[in-house]
């Protein structure tokens, strides 16, 4: 059964500094698609970037960015540059192509500090 | 293009009763999903309905049931309901078919069952 873990249950970073996300999944489809969702608090939960499996360059979209590795089944996030209102809860997802199915990882509370 | 909406937004109702809630997706998006968020257990995976079937569907018991209509608009039921039901249920629809396969969640139902 295709798993996705988040190891880290809590992390922080300093505003205007830098923290990565770790993300790793299991499966054995080779097609597939990985997303990185942030859910502020008490707010909707909307998408931060996507990546396909198929793709070898790594996504980005402005300050954040991510580092894939198909051999290593790991999608981690980076966030450059960081504000305040990336203070959230983030959630690692795959989806299965074959059969259109989502699998969130347990997801990361990032606190930001000032 | 108008998000996802569900409705209602909070809701209290007494264990055994029953709950309906709803979804309306974004325009045009085929596929629909409903998730149940706690603080113990995350994000849970309850059912995906796509073009009016069922095409995915997570590990709950059977008081747990949904449906899509040929709008794409969707619902919940939980019937019998139990403590342990109080959660976030939130919905996500994404395009389907083809792609893309990015969801996106409504603000979600809160349920408080006493």
């Amino acid at each position: 059964a295709q798993t996705v873990t988040q190891s880290q249950p809590e992390m922080s970073v300093q505003e205007a500094e830098t923290v990565t996300l770790s993300c790793t999944y299991d499966t054995s489809e080779s097609d597939y698609y990985l997303f990185w969702y942030k859910q502020p608090p008490s707010r909707q939960m909307i998408l931060v970037i996507r990546q396909e499996a198929y793709k070898q360059q790594n996504a980005t979209e402005n300050r954040f960015s991510v580092n894939f590795q198909k051999a290593a089944k790991s999608f981690s996030l980076k966030i450059s540059d960081s504000q305040l209102g990336d203070a959230a809860m983030y959630f690692c997802a795959y989806m299965d192509s074959g059969t259109y199915k989502y699998i969130f990882g347990t997801g990361t509370r990032l606190k930001v500090l000032a | 293009k108008a998000g996802v909406t569900q409705t209602p937004r909070y809701l209290i109702k007494t264990r055994g009763q029953q709950v309906t809630l709803s979804c309306s997706p974004i325009s045009g998006h085929r596929s629909v999903s409903w998730y149940q968020q706690t603080p113990g257990q995350g994000l849970q995976f309850l059912f995906e309905y796509f073009s009016e079937t069922q095409r995915n569907k997570g590990n709950f018991p059977g008081r747990f049931s949904g449906r899509q209509f040929s709008n794409s608009r969707s619902e919940m039921n939980v019937s019998t309901l139990e403590l342990g039901d109080s959660a976030l249920y939130l919905c996500a629809s994404s395009a389907g078919g083809t792609g893309p396969y990015e969801q996106y969640f409504g603000p979600g139902t809160r349920l408080t069952v006493t």
